[in-house]
């Protein structure tokens, strides 16, 4: 059964930091991995869609990686905003279009 | 715009007193699915439709159902509520990709609260 971990759970950093977020999986057998973010009350945004024959995806100043045989992807942030304070989810898909989900990274960017 | 909606976004009601969820996207897309959301537990698959009258149970079905009777709706009833299903419930749907899932778009919640 595949797990999906987000580690640390919460992460605070100062203004134009740069950062890494992370997340695991046990099982390597996957399609594809997502990074989203959940703002306070509201859904999730889709951020990168890595598929598994992908090493990364860049989207502005977010970067996110795989690493299918290490079980690991990792979502970059450049130059930290107060605006990207969010809680941040990974999702990685097996077979039948089924996502697990992590329990999230919670961000808050401090000016 | 492409969008996933979902109604109502608040509601408290009391137990045992049916109540549906319902969920709406104007992308196409074959497969929608339902989670909740609650501290400490993450997002949870409740159902999941992989195209219209095709259905079937995700992680935690129990107390809950579904029905695709069209591609884009997808509501989710609780026949019987109790206390245990206060949770923040999502809808999200994906086009299917025929090798790995599409982007995943979700609606902005539903507060459920059963007294």
């Amino acid at each position: 059964k595949q797990e999906v971990t987000q580690i640390p759970a919460a992460l605070s950093v100062p203004e134009g930091e740069n950062l890494v977020l992370n997340c695991s999986f046990t099982d390597s057998a996957i399609y594809n991995l997502q990074w989203f973010r959940q703002d306070p009350g509201k859904g999730l945004t889709s951020l990168l869609l890595i598929q598994s024959s992908q090493r990364e995806q860049t989207s502005g100043r977010l970067n996110a990686s795989l690493d299918k045989s290490s079980g690991r992807s990792t979502l970059y942030i450049a130059a930290s905003q107060p605006g990207d304070s969010a809680t941040y989810l990974c999702a990685a898909q097996g077979g039948s279009e089924k996502l697990v989900f992590g329990k999230g990274t919670k961000l808050t960017v401090n000016p | 715009e492409a969008q996933v909606t979902q109604n109502p976004r608040y509601l408290i009601t009391v137990t045992g007193k049916k109540l549906t969820v319902t969920c709406s996207q104007n992308m196409n897309h074959e497969y929608m699915s339902w989670y909740r959301q609650d501290p400490g537990l993450g997002l949870r698959q409740i159902y999941y439709s992989m195209n219209v009258e095709v259905t079937d149970k995700g992680d935690v079905p129990e107390g809950y159902k579904v029905s695709r009777k069209e591609k884009r709706n997808f509501p989710l009833i609780l026949e019987s509520p109790s206390p245990n299903q206060t949770s923040l419930y999502f809808c999200a749907s994906h086009r299917v990709a025929g090798w790995g899932t599409g982007e995943l778009f979700f609606g902005e919640g539903s507060r459920l609260t059963v007294l």
